[in-house]
Formats: structure tokens, C-alpha cells, sequence
């Protein structure tokens, strides 16, 4: 079945430092790729996505490229604030039928000033 | 716009008890979703609406939970009876064709 491995957290680092959030993904065909962000007693909000292989979703200053090579669908940063602390999930669905999205696990993430 | 809205926000019952959770979509959205997240753990599908149709139920246990959308708007989840591996966040959520999915701020259920 389709399926999504996120790296385990939390992830620790100090404000301006470079985040990567690995996920790899496992799907029968080519889906379409988000990433979530879920804020402390918020639901999930979407971070960003990805349609095709080789796109690139961004979107407040995060980062993440399709990449059908490697199935992987990397978050990253260039310099994380203290208010980018938040969990962080990976998710599909296949571009077939209704929208049914399969999430990772999630990482968390954690900056100190 | 506003967004997907549930209630209640927190719940704690004891087992074999029974609970309800509410969840109105966003404006428009035709599709409605129930996920269960479980502390630690991705949000899980439970359910899927289209419409007032269910999509999706294979992953909903059909013994103690329900779900219904009758008029194709809001939506009521129910377990009945509880049992302590349901304490998780139910989240709701919606989209529609145009849109991902939003959704809702969820409903935190504590069973003791």
C-alpha cells in the first residue's frame, strides 16, 4: 500500500540554524506530496506541496522537491525561527479518485533562541 | 473564509462510556473527513464523505464508531462504547476540488 516514512524527533536546533526533515515516500503510481505543519493545540495547516516529480513547493521560507529518483520529498531551511517549533508531517494521496491524504508519523521540531 | 469548526475542544469520559464530536466544514466543501491521531502517531483516515456519501469507511471500527452527514454539511462522529485506545485527537477536516484539505483545530478525547 502507499506509505510515508518520516526521520524520527524531535529535531533540536538554535534559531538561524539550517533544518532538513527527511521523508520518503512508497506509492503504486505518482502521487502528490505535502508537507503539514501542526502548531501546539492547532490542527494541521498546509505547509506546502508538490504535484509532479522534479516541482518545488516552498512556501515561508521552507522548502521541498519532488524527487520520483529517490521518492523523497525533503523539508528544509535555510535559518529556522523559534516560532517554526512546531510537529511536522509528510503526507500523499494519489492523483486518482477523491483526495485521500496518508500521512507520516510527523518530527517535531524544537528551537531555542 | 472561515475555517473547518468542531467541537468540543477536549473531552474525557470513562470506558464503555459514549461520545459525540461535531464538525462543520468549510463553506462549499463537498468533501468532509474524521482522522483519529493518536499521540505520537500521523493522523489515521477514519472516514470520508462526499456529500452526504460515504467514500471511505474501511478503516472506521464499525462496532463502536459511527459517522453521519445527512444534510451534506456538518457532521457528527460517535463512539459507543469507548475503550482507553481511543484517547486521541479527532481531527475533522474538508476540501473541495479546487482546495486541499483544511482542517479543523480537533477534538482532544481523554478515556479513563
Amino acid at each position: 500500500g502507499n506509505s510515508v516514512t518520516q526521520m524520527e524527533g524531535p529535531v533540536t536546533l538554535s534559531e538561524e540554524a539550517f533544518l532538513t526533515i527527511n521523508c520518503t515516500y512508497t506509492a503504486t503510481g505518482y502521487p502528490s506530496l505535502f508537507w503539514y505543519v501542526q502548531y501546539p493545540g492547532e490542527g494541521l495547516q498546509l505547509l506546502l506541496k508538490a504535484t509532479k516529480a522534479d516541482d518545488k513547493g516552498s512556501n515561508k521560507g521552507f522548502e521541498a522537491t519532488y524527487r520520483k529518483e529517490t521518492t523523497s520529498f525533503h523539508l528544509e531551511k535555510g535559518s529556522v525561527q523559534v516560532s517554526d517549533s512546531a510537529v511536522y508531517f509528510c503526507a500523499l494521496h494519489m492523483n486518482t479518485g477523491f483526495q485521500k491524504l496518508v500521512f507520516g508519523t510527523g518530527t517535531r521540531l524544537l528551537v531555542s533562541p | 473564509e472561515a475555517g473547518v469548526a468542531q467541537s468540543p475542544r477536549y473531552k474525557i469520559i470513562e470506558k464503555r462510556q459514549s461520545v459525540a464530536f461535531w464538525c462543520n466544514p468549510i463553506s462549499g466543501h463537498a468533501t468532509l473527513y474524521w482522522y483519529q491521531q493518536i499521540l505520537g502517531q500521523g493522523p489515521k483516515l477514519l472516514i470520508q464523505f462526499q456529500n452526504n456519501g460515504v467514500v471511505d469507511d474501511s478503516q472506521l471500527p464499525k462496532d463502536r464508531f459511527s459517522a453521519e452527514r445527512l444534510k451534506g454539511v456538518d457532521s457528527t462522529l460517535k463512539i459507543q462504547p469507548a475503550k482507553l485506545e481511543d484517547s486521541a485527537v479527532y481531527l475533522c477536516a474538508s476540501s473541495s476540488l479546487e482546495s486541499p484539505l483544511h482542517f479543523g483545530n480537533g477534538t482532544r478525547l481523554t478515556v479513563t
